[in-house]
């Protein structure tokens, strides 16, 4: 079956513009995570969706992230007036159920470059 | 509050060589689960390995192996007769009671052929 897909894959956002990622999770899977990694860091946590609710954004680096899951299937991660710092790869990851025993798989990324 | 530390930043060896990567890792959790992670240059993260706080028992899968200890909050990784193919960034990753993954800084690895 089809894994967790992200678009784009490469973004590149002169700053101060607004940028939207999206993601798609493996059908049926309950929790979806947002996760940003910075170049040479480890992924860092963003923020978590059960179905539609954002249970969790306590890692979202600044009032300028948003992330939605309207229908809790598809999510979207925005960042407005996007700064040099935001340059990273963000990653999406899904997984089938609520909880520590459920597995995460992510998707390829998307790389945002702000020049 | 979690954090997972990989004190080595970079290992270099030679093909056929056996290589260990090292995780140490704080929780305060009684349930959790550890995993590796391997991160090739496409950078996609790819799953390897997954144990539970209970299960201590080491195993070997493959070319692969792991050695975890809760009295030492260590959870390392062994790949055996290493192959050029193996040549990644490798991140040790720590999934507690709030089910979001707190990964280490990672391991660049280079095998030589």
């Amino acid at each position: 079956g089809a894994g967790v897909s992200q678009s784009p894959r490469y973004k590149v956002a002169k700053r101060g513009q607004d940028v939207a990622l999206r993601c798609d999770p493996i059908s049926g899977h309950v929790s979806l995570f947002w996760y940003q990694q910075a170049l040479g860091q480890g992924p860092e946590f963003l923020t978590y969706f059960q179905n539609e609710a954002q249970l969790d954004k306590s890692g979202l680096p600044s009032d300028r992230f948003f992330a939605e899951r309207p229908e809790g299937s598809v999510s979207t991660l925005k960042i407005q007036r996007t700064q040099q710092e935001d340059s990273a790869v963000y990653l999406c990851a899904s997984s089938l159920g609520v909880g520590t025993i459920y597995e995460q798989y992510f998707g390829p990324g998307t790389r945002l470059t702000v020049t | 509050a979690q954090k997972v530390t990989q004190a080595q930043t970079e290992i270099s060896v030679v093909e056929k060589e056996d290589v260990t990567l090292d995780c140490v890792y704080e929780t305060r959790d009684t349930t959790y689960y550890l995993f590796w992670y391997k991160q090739p240059p496409s950078g996609e993260l790819v799953f390897l390995i997954r144990r539970n706080s209970f299960d201590e028992q080491n195993e070997i899968s493959g070319r692969y192996s792991w050695n975890f200890q809760k009295s030492t909050s260590s959870f390392n990784f062994t790949i055996t007769a290493s192959q050029v193919v193996d040549s990644a960034v490798y991140f040790c990753a720590l999934n507690g009671a709030n089910s979001k993954l707190t990964f280490g800084k990672g391991i660049t690895l280079s095998v030589r052929p």
